[in-house]
């Protein structure tokens, strides 16, 4: 059974700094791209970002372009978003996401229940 | 990157089909057939419901089904029942973003 947990979310100050993260189990890890989506409380899905198979590929959106940096660690099964610069904009619950196929053409099978992040002072 | 345009609600009664439609432009929906459709209940993560345009997943009811003309995709789910009522958003793969999501319906079974 694919499981994506994420932690790491808790309250911060704007300006402030977090890394998330997402422990996977179920399948085989490094043979898929991951991604982060967020949802701000009350609204719509938005894709934040996604870290292809090996690491050696990432995409942002461009909100957060230069703040924030994915990462993933196939030795731990693990993925990572480290988040600067916070703002009150970025308050939202993050899901980790699984892509359903090889490569970062597709869409996102499993998710995890979320993460939330709070940015306030 | 601009959301997908949705619908806000849509409605009908237990046994009707109804039509969600996910309409967006010639470098995402129109260009590529990576559309895929999320159900999400509320306090729970989103659940895919159809991949590439108009696959279901394993699992997934075949009352739920999926199409694509030009830049408009579309989700319909027929014999509409009470725990299809849920956000559905739509997504599609983009030559910019990559991905962008669909502003979202509320479906709502009378």
């Amino acid at each position: 059974e694919v499981q994506l947990v994420e932690s790491g979310g808790v309250v911060v100050q704007p300006g402030g700094s977090l890394r998330l993260s997402c422990a996977a189990s179920g399948f085989t890890f490094d043979d898929y791209t991951m991604h982060w989506v967020r949802q701000p409380p009350g609204k719509g899905l938005e894709w934040v970002s996604l870290i292809s198979w090996d690491g050696r590929t990432t995409y942002y959106t461009d909100s957060v372009k230069g703040r924030f940096t994915i990462s993933r660690d196939n030795s731990k099964n693990s993925l990572y978003l480290q988040m600067n610069s916070l703002n009150t904009e970025d308050t939202a619950l993050y899901y980790c996401t699984k892509h359903g196929t090889s490569g970062w053409y597709g869409y996102f099978d499993y998710w995890g229940q979320g993460a939330l992040v709070t940015v306030s002072s | 990157q601009s959301a997908l345009t949705q619908p806000a609600s849509v409605s009908g009664s237990p046994g009707q089909s109804i039509t969600i439609s996910c309409t967006g432009t010639s470098s995402d929906v129109g260009s590529y057939n990576y559309v895929s459709w999320y159900q999400q209940h509320p306090g729970k993560a989103p659940k895919l419901m159809i991949y590439e345009v108009s696959n279901r997943p394993s699992g997934v009811s075949n009352r739920f089904s999926g199409s694509k003309s030009g830049n408009t995709a579309s989700l319909t789910i027929s014999g509409l029942q009470a725990e299809d009522e849920a956000d559905y958003y739509c997504t599609s793969y983009t030559s910019s973003s990559p991905y962008v999501f669909g502003t979202g319906t509320k479906v709502t079974v009378l």
